[in-house]
């Protein structure tokens, strides 16, 4: 089953505040993570990946970080935008990167809301 | 358009009716995945195809359920006399293997209300 999820369901912020939502997982095995934005009505949309043998990775606007000991993913938002609206997903994949990338577990998600 | 495509966007089908869903990856990617989504909930996924052979299917892929990807290309999803229980919003992703990242480009879903 599924050992990703997430602490809050939903995140109101205001505009041009950081924004940080938060993910734990259980499975010591998972060796890579990705931070999914999803807009009504559309499909999941990658935003930044991290390999487990890192513990940060910075994007445009976008930083996670990742901390082993435990077991816990963030995704921080600078200067969030009302565009930002969203449902936000990590998603973890355990074991072989080779043969089995792809079958990613996906948590709950949290729907961030940005005010005007 | 070069991203992934679905149709149809929205299906509503008595139960016991058949099903099929279609996705058109984005040309040059060789993996192609299936996965179902629920209200409230992130994407399930039910299986992949590397070209046409397909190398993994979840548990939650029930005997009602078949996808193909016979020419390593398109690939339909199948589901036999659905249930309540099936609707859901079906995405299709597809990737290049040997990319430098795990990125899967999500189609917009096809999703199916069973009554």
């Amino acid at each position: 089953g599924e050992s990703v999820g997430l602490h809050l369901p939903t995140l109101s912020v205001q505009e041009g505040d950081n924004s940080i939502i938060n993910c734990a997982y259980s499975n010591s095995a998972s060796d890579y993570f990705i931070w999914y934005k999803q807009e009504s009505g559309k499909g999941p949309q990658f935003i930044i990946d991290i390999r487990s043998n890192m513990d940060k990775r910075q994007g445009q606007r976008v930083t996670v970080l990742l901390n082993k000991t435990v077991k816990h993913l963030s995704l921080q938002i600078a200067a969030t935008q009302p565009g930002d609206s969203a449902v936000y997903f990590c998603a973890e994949n355990i074991g072989d990167r080779g043969s089995t990338l792809g079958r990613l577990y996906f948590g709950r998600g949290t729907q961030l809301t940005v005010w005007p | 358009d070069t991203g992934v495509s679905q149709n149809p966007r929205h299906k509503i089908t008595k139960r016991g009716q058949n099903v099929t869903f279609r996705c058109d990856p984005i040309s040059e990617h060789n993996r192609l995945y299936w996965y179902r989504q629920t209200l409230g909930q992130g994407p399930e996924f039910l299986t992949y195809f590397q070209n046409e052979a397909q190398l993994e299917k979840s548990r939650l892929l029930s005997d009602r359920f078949s996808a193909e990807r016979p020419k390593g290309s398109f690939s339909t999803l199948e589901i036999q006399r659905t249930e309540q229980g099936d609707s859901a919003m079906y995405l299709c992703a597809s990737s290049l293997r040997g990319a430098n990242t795990g990125e899967l480009f999500f189609g917009e879903g096809s999703r199916l209300t069973v009554l």
